[in-house]
């Protein structure tokens, strides 16, 4: 079946390094990919999504590329800041069967400190 | 625009006490909806998703059923509930597979 695997936290930064969170798939067909963010105690907010490889998939400074000889969906983020903590999910939407079901990574927390 | 609306926020409940999570969705029509589960410190496990009305989906089985009694409104329900059913508690919806999933702002439920 389709899978997500995502790095494991926490990941702790100091504001302004580089992040990457990455995020392998495995699915039939040509999914989409996306990224979510959750800040604490709220719903997720999609962050960015790319629907065909080689799409490149950006937003408040996020970005990330659909590799499908890779099947990887790394997020990056060039200088992060303390706003930025959360935890992020790796998530797919497989071509095949009904109900455009999203399949999830495990989430990976961000902490940035000063 | 489309908005998503969950309720309650947060909610404890006794074991043995029965369920009613609601969520309904505003400027859109014949949305999927989605019921997800996120235990503490864990990802999320999708419950049960409903394409049309009256049509529900089962991805795990459960204390919980849903219910969609009309285009908009998803229900989680539970007639007993048991303490692993605590949790955080998503709903979301969507309308084609590329645009993703917008989700509710989630209902903190614990059972004592």
């Amino acid at each position: 079946g389709d899978s997500v695997t995502q790095m494991e936290g926490p990941v702790t930064l100091s504001e302004e390094a580089f992040l990457t969170i990455n995020c392998t798939y495995t699915a039939t067909g040509y999914p989409s990919l996306f990224w979510y963010v959750q800040y604490p105690g709220e719903g997720l907010q999609l962050l960015l999504k790319a629907t065909k490889a080689d799409d490149k998939g950006s937003n408040k400074g996020f970005e990330a590329t659909y590799r499908k000889e890779t099947t990887s969906f790394h997020l990056e983020k060039g200088s992060v800041q303390v706003s930025d903590s959360a935890v992020y999910f790796c998530a797919l939407s497989a071509s095949t069967g009904g109900g455009n079901k999203l399949t999830f990574g495990t989430g990976t927390q961000l902490k940035v400190e000063l | 625009s489309q908005t998503i609306h969950q309720w309650p926020a947060t909610l404890v409940q006794p074991v043995g006490s029965p369920l009613s999570l609601e969520c309904t969705v505003e400027g859109t029509s014949n949305p999927n909806l989605y019921w997800y589960r996120q235990a503490a410190g864990r990802g999320l496990q999708l419950l049960f998703y409903s394409v049309g009305i009256g049509q529900i989906s089962s991805e795990v089985p459960q204390n919980l059923s849903a219910s969609r009694p009309q285009d908009r409104q998803f229900i989680l329900s539970s007639k007993k509930l048991l303490l692993s059913d605590s949790g955080f508690y998503l709903c979301a919806w969507s309308l084609e597979r590329r645009y993703g999933y917008t989700f509710g702002s989630g209902t903190r439920l614990t059972v004592v």
